[in-house]
């Protein structure tokens, strides 16, 4: 099945700064890239996703990036606050088909902690 | 829409204890799913249903059970509680291969 590494496990950054997270993925078939945001004591919500044939996607503070040919992909959050301060997980989605559709797999997570 | 809902939202169990954790989804979803998550682990698969009928084995399954009751519903059953099995547990779900949706989870200990 698909691997999915993610760095760093923590990040510190002060207010107004940019924040990158960095995730690699080892199927080459992967084709869907989300990234969940889980604030302290909730449930992981979808923040941004990238499919395979698109190399950028923006909304807002937040793009995400995918290379393909390297097998990773990450996550910009530029002018930081502290309400961006969370856990944040990527995963990927293999290519498996049939039973497995849908199925993804997650990094171990980053916790960003934005300071005033 | 409630979207999707887990009971109970805290257990304590002793060792050995039964238990099932409930998930229901008012989504028309057609794929759900059930993780652990642990420090440091991030969210781990247990097992998957991706269409009514059906269930699959995830990364962590040994010692946990599943029925997918119905298109709404996705129970995880304990049978014999573990202290190992001290997590939170989180259920989603999502239309095929699209956004999962996730539960509000429930904090299970056990001693």
């Amino acid at each position: 099945g698909e691997n999915v590494e993610q760095h760093p496990s923590t990040l510190s950054v002060q207010e107004g700064d940019s924040a990158v997270i960095k995730c690699t993925y080892s199927d080459s078939a992967s084709n869907y890239f989300p990234w969940y945001k889980q604030e302290l004591g909730k449930r992981p919500q979808l923040i941004i996703d990238i499919r395979s044939n698109v190399g950028e996607k923006k909304d807002q503070r937040i793009a995400v990036t995918l290379n393909k040919t390297a097998k990773h992909f990450s996550l910009h959050i530029t002018e930081t606050q502290p309400e961006d301060s969370a856990v944040y997980f990527c995963a990927a989605r293999g290519a498996d088909r049939g039973s497995t559709l849908g199925r993804l797999y997650f990094g171990r997570g980053t916790q960003l902690t934005v300071w005033p | 829409n409630a979207g999707v809902t887990q009971t109970p939202k805290f257990q304590v169990l002793k060792t050995g204890q039964s238990m099932t954790l409930q998930c229901a989804q008012d989504m028309n979803h057609n794929s759900m799913y059930w993780y652990r998550q642990d420090p440091g682990m991030g969210l781990r698969l247990i097992y998957y249903s991706a269409s009514e009928g059906t269930t699959d084995k995830g990364e962590v399954p040994n010692g946990y059970n599943v029925s997918r009751l119905n298109k709404r519903e996705f129970s995880l059953r304990l049978e014999s509680a573990a202290p190992s099995q001290t997590s939170v547990y989180f259920c989603a779900s999502s239309w095929g291969a699209d956004e999962q949706f996730f539960g509000p989870g429930t904090r299970l200990t056990v001693l």
